[in-house]
């Protein structure tokens, strides 16, 4: 069972750069999410899709861009890098967007941003 | 603010001994509280999720505790092991709406 898989898993960027984190999930599930996770910082939500054609924006969406291109991907743009970026970035979905429904964690995309 | 705050910050316990990780949080209003494990280079995975009517739930050797009156919530870890070597994350769940409010984690080491 694959879950969510991420990829790539490490990418290093020069300043300026512009890539796309890749998300897929095979669960069916509903919504999917993108988190950051920094040093000594709990993990924030960029941005949420609630289901296929909607995105919203989370807790620090600056910087960002999303498409849900289906059911089962959700994907990450970085347009222009910033060092400010360097980060671990995690895929997750969900059945439904609700607070009580359990998350699956992808493997996460270490970047750096130099 | 809606706040998630973890004890201790890092941890190094022997193998076989039993630990016990703290979890407060003033995020409200509360929906329920879920504990992860991180493992190093891994995305979260989920050991437990308890809503406000559970005191007590446990996943194999894992046992978390919620007290909602006084907003606290620990996981206990018995006879560890070194597989038990990870980042520990409590997350808390309005009763309103998606977010999770994620605390910053509790690393902890299992030694031989």
């Amino acid at each position: 069972n694959a879950g969510v898989t991420q990829t790539p898993k490490f990418q290093v960027l020069k300043t300026g750069q512009s890539m796309t984190l890749q998300c897929a999930q095979d669960m069916n599930h509903n919504s999917m999410y993108w988190y950051r996770q920094d040093p000594g910082m709990g993990l924030r939500l960029i941005y949420y899709s609630a289901s296929e054609g909607t995105t919203d924006k989370g807790e620090v969406p600056n910087g960002y861009n999303v498409s849900r291109l289906n059911k089962r991907e959700f994907s990450l743009r970085l347009e222009s890098a910033a060092p400010s970026q360097t980060s671990v970035y995690f895929c997750a979905s969900s059945e439904f967007n609700r607070a009580n429904y359990g998350y699956t964690f992808g493997s996460g995309t270490r970047l750096t941003v130099v | 603010k809606n706040q998630v705050e973890q004890s201790p910050q890092s941890l190094i316990i022997l193998e076989g001994k039993n630990c016990t990780l703290q979890c407060n949080y003033t995020v409200s209003p509360f929906s329920n509280l879920r504990w992860y494990k991180q493992d190093t280079g891994r995305g979260p995975v989920s050991l437990t999720i308890m809503t406000f009517s559970e005191n007590t739930k446990s996943n194999g050797r894992y046992t978390a505790t919620l007290d909602a009156d006084t907003k606290q919530s620990s996981l206990h870890i018995t006879a560890s092991q070194l597989s038990d070597s990870a980042s520990y994350i409590c997350v808390v769940s309005r009763n309103s709406g998606y977010a999770l409010n994620f605390g910053k984690g509790t690393s902890l080491l299992v030694t031989p």
